[in-house]
């Protein structure tokens, strides 16, 4: 079983839903939560990053982590369709390392 | 891109040949890292690098090696390509210990073992 776990979906939305993309993990020392973006055939980008438990809020982009059920949300409010990319949620359980832990990756696209 | 260019951006090699992939950054960044990229698999980390000659595996290191000798070039080598080494190579940087999460990542190397 991987550590961390994601559907790869595609997902498939119209311009304007309101998107919510997960994953679980099961190593309980996880503390950092990220979220990157990438692009097709680009390198990924940093969207969010929390630490603990909590919500975090960037624009349309809303951050959510639940440590008690080991699951992270990313929601995306109001999607248009430059939204459309692959979403990493990525953990660690120290800042210092560098060391992260990614899952396989969303695909999502956003239909005009 | 951050600063950061990695070359070759596409290899295409056989079995049983040496390959060294380069990252160069402009950022003057503490910490380097090399990831491999592979459907199913997201990205995993291969090997990093502290500082000048300070390095550490990843969770699949095994048939790659590294080197840093200065802080803006890190080195991934491959001593003898096999075909499950055909993947996409990321190079990433980030600052300060602490920090070492906010990762940037290069546009990556497209890299094909026959």
């Amino acid at each position: 079983q991987k550590e961390v776990e994601q559907d790869p979906g595609p997902l498939s939305v119209p311009e304007g839903a309101i998107v919510s993309l997960n994953c679980t993990y099961s190593n309980s020392a996880f503390q950092y939560f990220m979220w990157y973006r990438q692009y097709s055939r680009k390198g990924p980008e940093l969207l969010m990053y929390t630490y603990s438990s909590g919500n975090k809020e960037d624009g349309r982009f809303t951050a959510q982590v639940d440590k008690s059920s080991k699951y992270i949300s990313l929601f995306i409010r109001d999607s248009q369709p430059s939204d459309s990319a692959t979403y990493l949620c990525a953990m660690s359980d120290s800042s210092n390392t560098g060391k992260l832990i990614f899952g396989q990756g969303t695909t999502l696209q956003v239909k005009p | 891109d951050a600063g950061i260019t990695q070359s070759p951006r596409h290899k295409v090699t056989e079995t049983g040949t040496p390959v060294t992939l380069r990252c160069h950054q402009t950022e003057n960044h503490r910490y380097m890292y090399w990831y491999r990229q592979d459907p199913g698999h997201g990205l995993r980390l291969i090997h990093y690098s502290y500082g000048v000659k300070d390095t550490d595996k990843g969770e699949v290191s095994d048939g790659y090696s590294v080197s840093r000798s200065k802080t803006e070039d890190f080195l991934l080598t491959l001593e003898s390509a096999t075909s499950s080494q055909t993947s996409v190579y990321f190079c990433a940087i980030s600052g300060t210990s602490g920090r070492a999460l906010e990762q940037f990542f290069g546009p990556g190397t497209r890299l094909t073992v026959l």
